[in-house]
């Protein structure tokens, strides 16, 4: 399966901490995604990095990519309690294919 | 950017029954997905709804059991048919504006079959 891998699985941080989590994919990709979900809701894109680049920022996001270890990590700098979700990584495989969604990071972020 | 307005937001429903699910675009686009995320899993395509013509099940997923229809570029349905208690889940329709970009949700319906 091409699914993606997430861990840790659940991370619980204070505010003002940093979350990292990490996920790891099996095949080719055009590009990764990282995805969040409030409370079993529809999920919000967050960043896109594509397979030809190795970081990319977005306000208190940053996003690294390891294509050679079929790898790729979120960091999420100064955290809030706001930022309690859980949190997908998704691969857009070459071809035309959908989306392949990992099992998730559940983050809790403790005032 | 797509939004994607997705209806019922959840519903109890008794097993043996069929549920509908809506998905309304405020673009036109030319694929939608349809995902199944059980409880505290990750989300599984159940198919990729094409306009014009029948959709493309994953594996595991026959129409029987969750036919969808696709009436024009704005617009999908999902049916859960005959359902059981293992059918809880929530559901959720997707978007990409164009291929190799993001994806847009909708809400998600909530199940439960009781």
């Amino acid at each position: 399966s091409q699914q993606g891998e997430e861990d840790p699985q659940a991370l619980s941080i204070q505010e003002g901490e940093n979350a990292t989590m990490n996920c790891s994919y099996k095949t080719s990709i055009n590009n990764l995604q990282w995805y969040r979900q409030n409370s079993g809701r529809g999920l919000v894109h967050l960043i896109l990095i594509r397979s030809n680049e190795r970081e990319k920022h977005s306000g208190r996001l940053r996003v690294t990519l390891d294509t050679s270890k079929k790898s790729s990590s979120l960091l999420i700098t100064a955290s809030r309690a706001a930022d309690t979700a859980s949190y997908f990584c998704a691969t857009d495989a070459r071809g035309n294919t959908p989306l392949v969604f990992g099992k998730g990071t559940r983050l809790s972020v403790i005032a | 950017s797509a939004v994607i307005s997705q209806k019922p937001s959840r519903d109890i429903c008794q097993r043996g029954t069929s549920l509908t699910i809506q998905c309304q675009v405020d673009s036109q686009v030319t694929m939608m997905f349809w995902y199944r995320q059980q409880p505290g899993q990750s989300l599984t395509l159940i198919a990729t709804a094409n306009q014009g013509s029948e959709a493309t099940y994953e594996s595991g997923f026959v129409i029987d059991k969750f036919p969808i229809s696709r009436p024009n570029l704005t617009f999908s349905t999902l049916t859960v048919s005959n359902m059981s208690p293992e059918d809880s889940s929530i559901y959720l329709c997707s978007v990409e504006a164009a291929r190799n970009t993001e994806a847009f949700f909708g809400q998600g319906t909530r199940l439960t079959v009781v």
